[in-house]
């Protein structure tokens, strides 16, 4: 089982409804990542928090709202999706090591996503 | 530049055979090379991951080799297995230290 937990593992919501993604690990991590993964796609990278501040987004619609209360944990607020939104969520984590730079001695570890539905 | 082109996009092996997963970069500046194997309802797991300064390297039934002056790396997988069967990735590190680039996938079917 992987060390990084998602909850929930599935969520429907309307697209006037707002909801929330949660991620834990435990693993000392200073590295959290949120990525959107389409059916038979790659992930596709969200944000990057490093030491709880934000250091990438990658042009994320606001209607998606990253939260990282402590280094353990991650949040994705989630408000007026659009059906188009439908995806595996994934939440993901690295170490910090030197540079912060994902490495050989520093790799990417993700969950088991969160499935969600738009309707 | 920030592509990896991953190839081929399905693959459909005997048990016991040899499975072969091709990836090129045009990006020099990538400098880590990770394999991601994803099941059905899971998330992606690291395989295997290589530096451009090693032109091969082994873990178990797993055998990542690269050619830096090709700017190519594959994933051969000895002995393919049922269990084997699923969605690989090849990865890439980017200019930004925190972001991987992703080949396509490639859909790997083992056949009892």
């Amino acid at each position: 089982d992987t060390e990084v937990t998602q909850t929930p593992k599935h969520l429907v919501m309307g697209m006037t409804n707002k909801k929330s993604l949660k991620c834990e690990q435990h693993m000392g991590h200073r590295a959290m990542y949120w990525y959107k993964q389409k059916a038979k796609k790659p992930p596709e990278l969200m944000f990057v928090y490093s030491y709880e501040k934000l250091s990438i987004n990658e042009s994320v619609p606001s209607r998606f709202s990253p939260e990282c209360p402590n280094s353990s944990l991650l949040n994705l607020h989630l408000h007026a999706l659009q059906p188009e939104d439908s995806a595996l969520y994934l939440c993901a984590s690295s170490q910090e090591i030197g540079t912060g730079r994902l490495s050989y001695n520093s790799p990417l570890h993700f969950g088991n996503g969160t499935r969600l539905t738009v309707t | 530049q920030q592509q990896v082109k991953q190839s081929p996009q399905s693959l459909i092996v005997q048990k016991g055979g040899i499975s072969i997963i091709n990836c090129a970069y045009e990006n020099t500046a990538f400098d880590y090379f990770p394999w991601y194997q994803q099941f059905p309802g899971k998330g992606p797991a690291l395989l295997i991951a290589i530096r451009p300064d090693v032109s091969e390297k082994k873990e178990g039934r797993f055998t990542i080799s690269f050619n830096k002056s090709a700017k190519q790396f594959s994933l051969h997988i000895m002995d393919s297995q049922p269990g084997d069967s699923a969605t690989y990735f090849c990865a890439a590190r980017g200019e930004y230290g925190n972001k991987l680039v992703f080949g396509a996938g490639t859909i790997l079917r083992v056949k009892s």
